[in-house]
């Protein structure tokens, strides 16, 4: 069974600094891409950042780009975010999403299993 | 970057209603369009991809059409466990993705 599992989240004041983790199992993680999508209280989806299966290809969210910084241990499953200068508008449920493959392995580019989300609030 | 907007962002119905939703894209998107649902305190769950692809396990009471700029989920025959928030997502300008606003769906 897939799983993802973040933890990290909590209070943090404005200008701060947090890492996010995300603990995958039951499939294998070093073949698959992985993103960070955010969604503020009460607010839509907002996708933050990508990293490819090797850890070789990574974009980010123009909201995010130079403070946040997505990477992969792929000998320990986990996938992280770390998150500097942190701001009010960065409060959200964060949630590590796994990006679907074809029967050939190949990516397509949609998200086929989300973990739980951690909530991360910036606040003094 | 491509903008999704969803019609409508709220909307009250029954059970066994017939429902559509729909998502316009800021530009041509051809088929690369997926479809989510999440209810309160959970993580979305994929419903749709590929514009009208239905996720394994997931009733065959809901589909999507559409390509291009415009797409649509239907569900046919609203359950009870339908009602929650519904999301459409782009992956045309991968991986620069990005959703609509939602729409929620309440029992009337």
């Amino acid at each position: 069974e897939v799983q993802l599992v973040e933890s990290g989240g909590g209070l943090v004041q404005p200008g701060g600094s947090l890492r996010l983790s995300c603990a995958a199992s039951g499939f294998t993680f070093s073949s698959y891409e992985m993103n960070w999508v955010r969604q503020a209280p009460g607010k839509g989806l907002e996708w933050v950042s990508y990293i490819s299966s090797s850890g070789s290809t990574i974009y980010y969210a123009d909201s995010v780009k130079g403070r946040f910084t997505i990477s992969r241990d792929n000998a320990k499953n986990s996938l992280y975010l770390q998150m500097n200068s942190l701001r009010a508008e960065d409060t959200a449920v964060y949630y590590c999403a796994r990006e679907a493959h074809d029967s050939s392995g190949y990516p397509e580019y949609y998200f086929d299993y989300w973990g739980q989300g951690t909530l991360v609030t910036v606040s003094s | 970057a491509i903008r999704m907007t969803q019609s409508p962002s709220s909307f009250s119905a029954s059970t066994g209603d017939r429902v559509t939703i729909t998502c316009r894209a800021s530009q041509g998107i051809s088929s690369y369009l997926a479809w989510y649902q999440q209810k309160p305190g959970k993580a979305p769950k994929l419903l749709i991809y590929a514009a009208s692809t239905l996720q394994s396990g997931v009733p065959s009471r809901f589909s999507g059409s559409g390509s291009g700029t415009d797409f649509t989920l239907t569900i046919s025959c609203l359950q009870s466990e339908d009602f929650a928030t519904y999301y459409c997502q782009q992956y045309y300008s991968y991986p620069r993705y990005t959703f609509g606003q939602g729409t929620k769906l309440e029992i009337k």
